[in-house]
C-alpha cells in the first residue's frame, strides 16, 4: 500500500523558516518524481515544486522560487521542502504527492501557518 | 504558464442527475495531459481522470472525461450522494511544471 506521511508543519513568524518532510513507503521511491502541492485555507490547489528521481532536476512555481528548496533522500525514501523567508500568503496545508504528471497518491498534508 | 479556468464556479444538482464540469486552458494542453481530482471537505484530493479520459484505479464508470486542445470536461452520468464535492482540473502538458484550475463546487440542490 502506497503511503505518504508529511510532518514538520506548524506556526512560524513571517520571515522565518520551516522544513517539511514526507516519508514514503509501499512503492519504489527511486522510480518516481515527487511533488509538493499546497492549499490555502478555503482555497484551491496550487502546485509548488517537484523533483526528479535522482534529484538532478527541480522545478518551482514562481511565487516560491528562491525561497523554497525541494530535496529528497532516496536512502530514507523521504521528500523534503525547506521553506525560508516565509510570508503570510504561504499559510496552507502542504501535501506531498507521487508525481507521474498526474498526481496519483497524496499524503494527508501538514499545516503551515505564517503569522506573528 | 497555462492558466486553467473551470466553470461553473458552483453547480447545484440533485442525485440522479447528470453533471458536466468544464475546464478551459489558456493554450493547448500537450498530448491531452489533463487530470481531474475530487476533494471532499477535510479530505485529501483523489485522482479521478488522467490523460483527459482515462479513469484512475477504482473510479466508478459514472465518471468520464473528454476533450482536447483547450477544452475539457468531466461528466458524472448519474449523481450519487457521495459525488457532491469540489472538483479540480490540472494540466501536466508543460511537465514538469503544472497548474490547477480554481475548482468547481458540486452541491446538492
Amino acid at each position: 500500500e502506497v503511503q505518504l506521511v508529511e510532518s514538520g508543519g506548524g506556526l512560524v513568524q513571517p520571515g522565518g523558516s520551516l522544513r517539511l518532510s514526507c516519508a514514503a513507503s509501499g512503492f519504489t521511491f527511486t522510480r518516481y518524481w515527487m511533488s509538493w502541492v499546497r492549499q490555502a485555507p478555503g482555497m484551491g490547489l496550487e502546485w509548488v515544486a517537484n523533483i526528479k528521481q535522482d534529484g538532478s532536476e527541480k522545478y518551482y512555481v514562481d511565487s516560491v522560487e528562491g525561497r523554497f528548496t525541494i530535496s529528497r533522500d532516496n536512502a530514507k525514501t523521504s521528500l523534503y521542502l525547506q521553506m525560508n523567508f516565509l510570508r503570510a500568503e504561504d499559510t496552507a496545508v502542504y501535501y506531498c504527492a507521487r508525481d507521474l504528471g498526474k498526481l496519483d497518491y497524496w499524503g494527508q498534508g501538514t499545516l503551515v501557518t505564517v503569522s506573528s | 504558464e497555462i492558466v486553467l479556468t473551470q466553470s461553473p464556479g458552483t453547480l447545484s444538482l440533485s442525485p440522479g442527475q447528470r453533471a458536466t464540469l468544464s475546464c478551459r486552458a489558456s493554450q493547448s494542453v500537450s498530448s491531452s495531459y489533463l487530470a481531474w481530482y475530487q476533494q471532499k471537505p477535510g479530505q485529501v484530493p483523489r485522482l479521478l481522470i488522467y490523460a483527459a479520459s482515462s479513469r484512475a484505479t477504482g473510479i466508478p464508470d459514472r465518471f468520464s472525461g473528454s476533450g482536447s486542445g483547450t477544452d475539457f470536461s468531466l461528466t458524472i452520468s448519474r449523481l450519487e450522494p457521495e459525488d457532491f464535492a469540489m472538483y479540480y482540473c490540472q494540466q501536466y502538458g508543460t511537465s514538469p511544471l503544472y497548474s490547477f484550475g480554481q475548482g468547481t463546487k458540486l452541491e446538492i440542490k
